[in-house]
């Protein structure tokens, strides 16, 4: 597609409940991020993906977080058990370059998906 | 670690005027600098970067930016801002010397231009 794709929009959960986010990334972008972005804060960083490989998963803020791209194309972030300070907007960008030493280094952000807990 | 601080909250600026968002960063390797902008219920835009070279650089939209290296600096910049304009802004590094490719993202700087 012409863009990073996010769905759903807007979820409401109960906590407790089990939730899953899904990117579209850009064709052909071989880098996949996830970023969690709380009301009034900049992006923090949540996960790396390069092709199917999860290289980098530092930001994830407890093991109830949990992300997947299996085929190297569209990813999934799952967040198992849900808590009130989960609520937050999820952001996915991907980008061009495999090393990160290529001029094609910005990442392209999807619209997030707003996450609330109840 | 790697980091970014926008120093102000808000700037207003009169339509028409320059304005200037503030952006200071700390890296352990050569800086791959950002700035992205933020609509309402939008995600982030790409607006420019400063990869090496020279170190004016022009981006969306008629903003620039300028990396100073010794300030560790890159403040984005417009000479006539437009009510349009009004966004909310973020500066963002990577490391080149970190393994992997995350961003950094300052805190935001909310701009207000008014008519």
């Amino acid at each position: 597609g012409a863009g990073v794709s996010q769905s759903p929009r807007y979820k409401v959960a109960k906590r407790g409940q089990d939730v899953a986010l899904r990117c579209d990334p850009i064709s052909g972008h071989v880098s996949l991020f996830w970023y969690q972005q709380a009301l009034g804060q900049g992006p923090e960083f949540l996960t790396y993906f390069q092709n199917e490989a999860q290289l980098d998963k530092s930001g994830l803020p407890s093991d109830r977080f949990f992300a997947e791209r299996p085929e190297g194309s569209v990813s999934t972030l799952k967040i198992q058990r849900t808590q009130q300070e989960d609520s937050a907007v999820y952001l996915c960008a991907s980008s061009l370059d495999p090393q990160g030493y290529l001029e094609n280094t910005e990442a392209f952000f999807g619209q997030g998906t707003r996450l609330t807990v109840v | 670690a790697q980091s970014v601080a926008q120093p102000e909250d808000q700037v207003n600026v009169a339509e028409g005027n320059p304005l200037t968002v503030k952006c200071t960063y700390s890296v352990s390797g050569n800086p791959y600098l950002f700035w992205y902008v933020q609509y309402p219920n939008r995600g982030l835009q790409f607006l420019l970067k400063y990869i090496t070279g020279d170190n004016l650089v022009k981006g969306s939209y008629g903003f620039e930016a300028e990396f100073n290296k010794s300030q560790t600096s890159f403040h984005l910049k417009k000479p006539s801002a437009l009510v349009s304009d009004s966004a909310l802004y973020f500066c963002a590094v990577r490391d080149t010397l970190r393994a992997g490719n995350m961003l950094t993202f300052g805190g935001g700087t909310r701009l207000m231009v008014k008519p």
